[in-house]
Order: structure tokens, then sequence, then C-alpha cells
């Protein structure tokens, strides 16, 4: 069964760049069936995808960090990062990888979160 | 923009069914997801596809979609089902992906 791991500073500055990886096991992150996405839990909050990147280093930002955010894939190490840069005390959160199945139906692109890290909370603070 | 709307909160006893609903208008042309979340963990996903339970969710957790409305019942409630729950479906224009604002499932 696939497993995946988050590391990173869990400080970061404010105007810093936030920088975590995901290390993947029990699967491969160049398989092509699935992409590998970011999501973040602010405290007491609700989930917010940030975004998710394919084997391929092809990327798909949300909307709430797109300009700040870069996605990128070592399939070396089997891992994908995530660097979120100027971050302020808003971006202080849980953040969680997360194995992401799509298929296209006549409407939509789906995509669901089939497996998760662990999580890592990150503070942003001076 | 397009938001997801779920109770914030949904109490049960033992024993009896927990029914969690989200809203949104895209419904139904769009799958929905449910994700349960007890505290400090992370999310598991429940079911998929509006109706399709994962391998190893117990069979007391089912969904339905009626209309812009999609339900995840939980039937037999039991203690370790009090978690938060959250709906997903797909968003539109700039954003691939939304999430509902959660319900906490409190059984009594």
């Amino acid at each position: 069964q696939v497993q995946l791991q988050e590391s990173g500073p869990g400080l970061v500055r404010p105007s810093q760049t936030l920088s975590l990886t995901c290390t993947i096991s029990g699967g491969s992150i160049s398989s092509g069936s699935y992409y590998w996405s970011w999501i973040r839990q602010h405290p007491g909050k609700g989930l917010e995808w940030i975004g998710y990147t394919y084997g391929t280093g092809r990327t798909f930002y949300g909307p709430s960090v797109k300009s700040r955010v870069t996605m990128s894939v070592d399939t070396s190490k089997n891992q994908f990062s995530l660097k979120l840069k100027s971050v302020t005390a808003a971006d202080t959160a849980v953040y969680y990888c997360a194995r992401t199945s799509f298929f296209t139906t006549v409407t939509t692109n789906e995509h669901y979160f089939d497996f998760w890290g662990q999580g890592a909370l990150v503070t942003v603070s001076p | 923009s397009y938001d997801l709307t779920q109770p914030p909160s949904v109490s049960v006893s033992p024993g009896q069914t927990a029914r969690i609903t989200c809203s949104g208008d895209a419904l139904p042309d769009q799958y929905t997801y449910w994700y349960q979340q007890k505290p400090g963990q992370a999310p598991v996903l429940v079911m998929y596809k509006d109706t399709e339970r994962p391998s190893g969710i117990p069979g007391r957790f089912s969904g339905s979609s009626s209309g812009t409305t999609v339900t995840l019942t939980i039937s037999g409630v039991q203690a370790e089902d009090e978690a938060d729950y959250y709906c997903q479906s797909a968003g539109r224009s700039d954003s691939y992906v939304i999430f509902g604002g959660g319900t906490k499932l409190t059984v009594l």
C-alpha cells in the first residue's frame, strides 16, 4: 500500500520561502496513473487544495496561492516538492501531501485524494 | 466563487443514523467525495464517486445523491465515527478541486 511522508522545516520566517518534500513509498511517482497533490489546513479550519503535479513535472495550481507556489518532481528519489514564497502568518497551516486519482467524465475532470501523508505543521513566525 | 455547503455540526446517539449533507449548484454534473478526519490525524477517503466505498471502509457508510445535494449516511453510528467530515468535488473555472467547510459529527 502506498505511503506518503512530508518533511521540511516546521518554522519559516515571514517573507521567506516555505519548502516541503513528500516522499512516496509503495508506489512510483512516475506511474502516470496519479497526480500528486498538496493540501493545507489552517489551524482549526477546513481543507484547502493548493495544487498538484504529475510525474512528468506538469503542474496545476489552485487560485489561493497560485502566484507564489511552485511544485516539482524528483523521480530519482520518488519525491515531489512544494515551495511557497513570500510567506506570511496566514500561511501557517498543516500541509498534507496526497496521491490524487483522476478521470474525465462528459462534464468534468474529476480528482480525489485516496492516500494522504500524516501532515506537517509549518508555522510562519519571526 | 463556487462553494460547497455543509452543516457545521450533526449529533446522534450511538446506534442511530447520521446524515451529513453537502450542497452545491454543480453537483448534478459532478461527483462528490467524502473524507473523515479525526483529531490530529490526516483525512481518510470514506466515499468516492458519490456512492462508492473504498476498500476497508465499513459498510455502515453509504452515499447518495439527489439534485444539488449529496448525502453521506452512517448507519448504526459508533463512537469511533466521531470526527470531522468534508465533502469535495471538482471546482469551476480556475480551481480543479473544492472542499466543503466540514461537518463535525458528535456521537452523544
